[in-house]
């Protein structure tokens, strides 16, 4: 059964690095997310992407983070400078349509 | 903005017997929603969608009842097994603005006794 990919699992990185997620979404869905989980709290909206551009975001998605589809597969999220609250589980997900399905997640720490 | 939340944080059920899990939604524009599993340390895990011109769909075990009178939606799992313990997340979304931006609620933890 396809399914979305992340990679890494988890990620430690020191508060004002970049961080870049990244996700194979599935190989015929067209549309693609990223959503984010703090510990304890709901899962949160970040991003849609559709035909190659950002289709929507929330104000979570400031100018700090960006996405980007780089080859066929590939579905990235970069935080330029992260702050401590970025630390949270990162989930990616596509569809072809409605469903969206999710990766399993990558646990970012900022220390 | 949207809401979607959760009447019970923690549901604890006798295996075999009938999950029901509740959900409460506050746009009255919400048109889409999906329910989501979630085990310990994976991604939430498609369970069953549901349009709001429709008031109930099945899948395997599972049901969703929609009740857009007074936004409402239940999942409801038939013969809950082991392997059901695990979060349960209900998310809507505004289709008809053009928008699958899903808005999750908190969850519910479904514990299942053996």
């Amino acid at each position: 059964e396809p399914e979305v990919t992340q990679t890494p699992s988890h990620q430690v990185t020191q508060m004002g690095q970049e961080v870049i997620l990244r996700c194979v979404p599935i190989s015929n869905h067209l549309y693609f997310y990223w959503y984010r989980q703090i510990l304890g709290q709901k899962v949160e909206f970040l991003v849609s992407f559709y035909n190659n551009e950002i289709s929507e975001k929330s104000e979570i998605f400031d100018d700090q983070f960006s996405v980007e589809r780089p080859d066929g597969s590939n579905f990235t999220l970069k935080i330029r400078s992260t702050k401590l609250e970025d630390s949270a589980m990162y989930f990616c997900a596509s569809s072809e349509f409605n469903e969206q399905y999710f990766g399993p997640g990558t646990r970012l720490t900022v220390t | 903005g949207e809401s979607v939340g959760l009447h019970l944080p923690t549901l604890s059920v006798q295996e075999g017997d009938n999950s029901i899990i509740n959900c409460a939604y506050s746009n009255s524009a919400s048109d889409y929603f999906i329910w989501y599993k979630q085990e310990s340390g994976k991604g939430p895990q498609f369970i069953i969608d549901i349009r709001s011109n429709m008031d109930k769909r099945q899948g395997q075990r599972v049901t969703v009842l929609l009740n857009k009178t007074v936004k409402h939606l239940s999942l409801q799992i038939a013969a809950t097994q082991p392997g059901d313990s695990a979060v349960y997340f209900c998310a809507g979304a505004d289709s008809g603005a053009g928008s699958y931006q899903l808005t999750f609620g908190k969850g519910t933890k479904l514990s299942v006794i053996p």
